[in-house]
């Protein structure tokens, strides 16, 4: 089974903090992905790589950067945390086939308070 | 842009009735999949079943099946003898093939509870 793991469960920080998220995936998937998940508007992209060092903005990328210096590790990274940023923060995985499946397997989940 | 759409926010259901979930999508690809995700509550997104456009025969696995129809770019999920374990988030999605890699569109969920 294909398993993707986060680095916390829960975090906690102050605003202005540098924040590492970190996402570790262990079936050897090419593309690996950031969202943010809020009531009422669902999943939305941050970033999303493809392969080691390469990464690609989604739709709201703002306020955050990210880096895969291996294959199995994306790292989520809040420069300077503000309390918008305030979230639950979802990683994910998948094959990275041409032609599909394209499902992906999802981490548990970090959620992020920002005081 | 690709959307995704899940009109109901919110719905309940009996324990051992059916349900079902309603979502539509856009897209203008001739090929592309389509997937039911589940969140319960505090645990772990997981798939619930997928469906490649280019199969005619709806997905089934188990209780869970989808109603696809490709014309109306239509996919609900029907949940059979609904369980409370099915209690949940339940994420609709299909793939983007704007120039991503392998990128899913997500819906904004609907939050699913059963009933004892």
């Amino acid at each position: 089974d294909v398993k993707v793991t986060q680095s916390s469960r829960y975090l906690v920080k102050r605003t202005g903090e540098k924040v590492f998220l970190e996402c570790v995936q262990d079936m050897d998937h090419e593309n690996m992905f950031w969202y943010r998940q809020d009531p009422g508007l669902g999943l939305r992209l941050i970033y999303f790589s493809y392969d080691v060092k390469m990464k690609e903005k989604g739709d709201i990328p703002e306020g955050y950067s990210v880096s895969r210096e291996k294959k199995e590790r994306f790292s989520l990274i809040l420069e300077s945390a503000s309390t918008n940023q305030t979230s639950m923060y979802l990683c994910a995985s998948t094959l990275g086939l041409a032609g599909g499946p394209y499902e992906q397997y999802f981490g548990p989940g970090t959620r992020l308070t920002v005081t | 842009a690709q959307t995704v759409t899940q009109s109901q926010p919110e719905m309940s259901v009996q324990e051992a009735e059916t349900v079902t979930l309603s979502c539509t999508y856009d897209t203008s690809e001739n090929n592309y999949y389509l997937f039911w995700y589940k969140q319960p509550p505090s645990r772990q997104m997981i798939l619930v079943i997928r469906q490649e456009a280019y199969k005619q025969q709806n997905a089934t696995e188990n209780r869970f099946s989808v109603n696809f129809q490709k014309a109306a770019k239509s996919f609900s999920l029907k949940i059979s003898d609904s369980q409370l374990g099915d209690t949940a988030m339940y994420f609709c999605a299909s793939t983007d093939y704007g120039g991503s890699q392998g990128n899913l569109i997500f819906g904004k969920g609907t939050k699913l509870s059963v009933k004892p």
